[in-house]
């Protein structure tokens, strides 16, 4: 199994650029979840969905940041416009009905200049 | 107060003695408890999690649950250089909130040759 395939791996772009991050999960996964990882906060969980459709999206820090998922196999985190606070390392991670384990992407880094 | 709680480290530990990882939880409805393996620069990678009050042993590592007292620990017994990372943490909730995970800001652990 590929595990979770996250593109790009590195974004840097300047502040009020669009930035998509996008994420494809585990085959069969059904669970979905975007984090942020800072220095500052943590790992924190942005949104996550279950059969594609966005179950808590508490998370999302404010109407700049959207999240799609199209389909089983794909899923996009969007930011924009996006401010230098942004900069963090993005993970997207996927997991399946009745198992505990959530297997982690390798992250994005991003970085707002 | 911070819903989950790890002192941040770092933890210096020499090479074949016993680490100890702590945590505490705020939310006494937790369902479910986890620790999650972070090496520097990669994503986080399950190690174990625990349900029910006592230990859980699996090889070297021994996770501790104590629901009364909201704490949770992880032990690392005949600890190797390799096992130096970052320790995250991890709390679930029951009901609505089943999937989320909440994590702790993760304890830095360095094991010394």
């Amino acid at each position: 199994d590929a595990g979770v395939i996250q593109s790009p791996r590195h974004e840097v772009t300047e502040m009020g650029q669009e930035v998509t991050l996008r994420c494809k999960p585990i085959s069969g996964h059904d669970y979905l979840f975007w984090y942020r990882q800072t220095m500052m906060r943590g790992l924190e969980l942005l949104i996550y969905f279950n059969n594609n459709v966005p179950i808590d999206d508490s998370g999302m820090p404010e109407d700049r940041f959207s999240a799609k998922m199209p389909n089983a196999s794909f899923s996009t985190l969007k930011i924009q416009p996006s401010e230098p606070r942004d900069s963090a390392v993005y993970f997207c991670a996927s997991s399946l009905t009745g198992r505990e384990t959530q297997y982690f992407g390798p992250g994005t880094r991003l970085l707002v200049l | 107060q911070k819903e989950v709680e790890q002192n941040s480290g770092p933890l210096s530990v020499p090479e074949g003695a016993i680490a100890s990882l702590n945590c505490t939880y705020s939310d006494r409805g937790s369902q479910s408890f986890f620790w999650y393996r972070q090496y520097s620069g990669k994503s986080p990678e399950l190690i174990m999690f625990i349900y029910s009050n006592g230990d859980k042993e699996d090889g070297r590592f021994t996770a501790q649950l104590n629901k009364a007292s909201q704490y949770v620990s992880l032990l690392i017994r005949d600890s190797q250089p390799s096992d130096s990372a970052t320790y995250l943490c991890a709390v679930k909730g029951g009901g609505q909130g089943a999937q989320k995970l909440v994590f702790g800001q993760g304890t830095r652990l360095t094991i010394n040759p």
